[in-house]
């Protein structure tokens, strides 16, 4: 069956720019995750949803970053004047129910801030 | 932040070999997890182990949890060329969704 899936796969961005990144869950997937994963590190947990609710969102590292799930499946990740530090790979996951069992990841979308 | 941390953070051996990486951590948890990631399949969850449990098998994986110490260890046994990638930790506290990473073992399993 279909995986998490995410676009776009990779985007460059001149410093500045807005940018929005796309998770589609797998179908009927309660919660979904954003990590941010830097070059040679592990994921960093950013923001989780329940559905529609954004319940945790501390993660985000400053104010320029805001997601959204407005119907409780797919949501997007939206960054606004991105920097050179922003630069990484965004991780979308999701899960059967809010009981922080495994998570099942998209592929990722690598983002270039020049 | 990240709660686990690997050890060692790279891991060179001949296929068929057994390979073991560990894992450590800080507060306490609800469940640590073990996943893979290369480039071919991202990240993939490999085996859950809960706070209650010592110890978990899953084909040629085992996974060992040492609550009193905070840590946890992965074996993979006959390692494959395929079992190359970065393998992480990550650790799920009560009352909290997320999953907190560690920084990765890299394994390379050489033909």
């Amino acid at each position: 069956g279909a995986g998490v899936s995410q676009s776009p796969r990779y985007k460059v961005a001149k410093r500045g720019q807005d940018v929005a990144l796309r998770c589609d869950p797998i179908s009927g997937h309660v919660s979904l995750f954003w990590y941010q994963q830097a070059l040679g590190q592990g994921p960093e947990f950013l923001t989780y949803f329940q559905n529609e609710a954004q319940l945790d969102k501390s993660g985000l590292p400053s104010d320029r970053f805001f997601a959204e799930r407005p119907e409780g499946s797919v949501s997007t990740l939206k960054i606004q004047r991105t920097q050179q530090e922003d630069s990484a790979v965004y991780l979308c996951a999701s899960s059967l129910a809010e009981t922080g069992g495994e998570q099942f990841f998209g592929p990722g979308t690598r983002l270039t801030v020049l | 932040s990240q709660q686990g941390e690997e050890d060692p953070q790279a891991l060179s051996i001949q296929e068929g070999e057994n390979a073991t990486m560990n894992c450590s951590y800080k507060t306490s948890i609800n469940n640590l997890q073990w996943y893979r990631q290369n480039s071919g399949r991202g990240l993939v969850h490999l085996i859950l182990i809960r706070s209650n449990e010592r110890e978990k098998h899953s084909g040629r994986l085992r996974v060992t949890l040492d609550t009193s110490k905070k840590s946890s260890s992965l074996l993979i046994t006959a390692s494959r060329a395929a079992d190359t990638a970065s393998y992480f930790c990550a650790t799920r506290i009560y009352g909290n969704n997320r999953l907190a990473f560690g920084k990765g073992n890299q394994v390379v399993v050489i033909p």
